[in-house]
């Protein structure tokens, strides 16, 4: 059974700041790979799809990477702002329809 | 630009009572999905349909029924109601076909209570 996890679970970092944020899955057969973010009372926004055959995807300060032998993905945000404070999760896909997501980690950006 | 629509954004039930959420997308998406999220257990597919006349079950379905109405619709049916299905509900839709591929979108979500 495939089971992703993130960490951590939690971040707090100040305004401007690199960060990378984490996302292991313990099954490499997966067809892609994606990132949302939630706010608070929200649904999930998807920031970058990764698929398999690829090892990274880029929008704007956001650069994903993965490393499907090794079973990890990478987030990273550069020059963080406060509009980042959010919850992100990584969720990965495999054989008809069936998807597993991490529990997330909250971003905390201090002005 | 609409995307994925959810109904209702709230509801309360009594234990035993039957509702069904609604979920509608205008992108022309082959595939919709139900999940459910709840505090330390993250997001769970409950049912999905790969395409229109098609359904399978997901993670967790048991308790729940679902319908795909056409290419646009797809339904939740809560047909007795318990304690255990209190959660937010999100329904998701994407491109791709029987493999899931394409990026996923979601609604706003619907938070179910029921007591």
């Amino acid at each position: 059974k495939q089971e992703v996890t993130q960490i951590p679970a939690a971040l707090s970092v100040p305004e401007g700041e690199n960060l990378v944020l984490n996302c292991s899955f313990t099954d490499s057969a997966i067809y892609n790979l994606q990132w949302f973010r939630q706010d608070p009372g929200k649904g999930l926004t998807s920031l970058l799809l990764i698929q398999s055959s690829q090892r990274e995807q880029t929008s704007g300060r956001l650069n994903a990477s993965l490393d499907k032998s090794s079973g990890r993905s990478t987030l990273y945000i550069a020059a963080s702002q406060p509009g980042d404070s959010a919850t992100y999760l990584c969720a990965v896909y495999g054989n008809a329809g069936k998807s597993t997501f991490g529990d997330g980690t909250t971003l905390t950006v201090k002005p | 630009n609409a995307g994925v629509t959810q109904t209702p954004k709230f509801q309360v039930l009594k234990t035993g009572q039957s509702m069904t959420l609604q979920c509608a997308q205008d992108m022309n998406h082959n595939s919709m999905y139900w999940y459910r999220q709840d505090p330390g257990m993250g997001l769970r597919l409950i049912y999905y349909s790969a395409s229109e006349g098609t359904t399978d079950k997901g993670e967790v379905p048991n308790g729940y029924n679902v319908s795909r109405l056409n290419k646009r619709e797809f339904s939740l049916r809560l047909e007795s109601a318990a304690p255990s299905q209190t959660s937010v509900y999100f329904c998701a839709s994407n491109l791709a076909g029987a493999v899931n591929t394409g990026e996923l979108f979601f609604g706003e979500g619907s938070r179910l209570t029921v007591l």
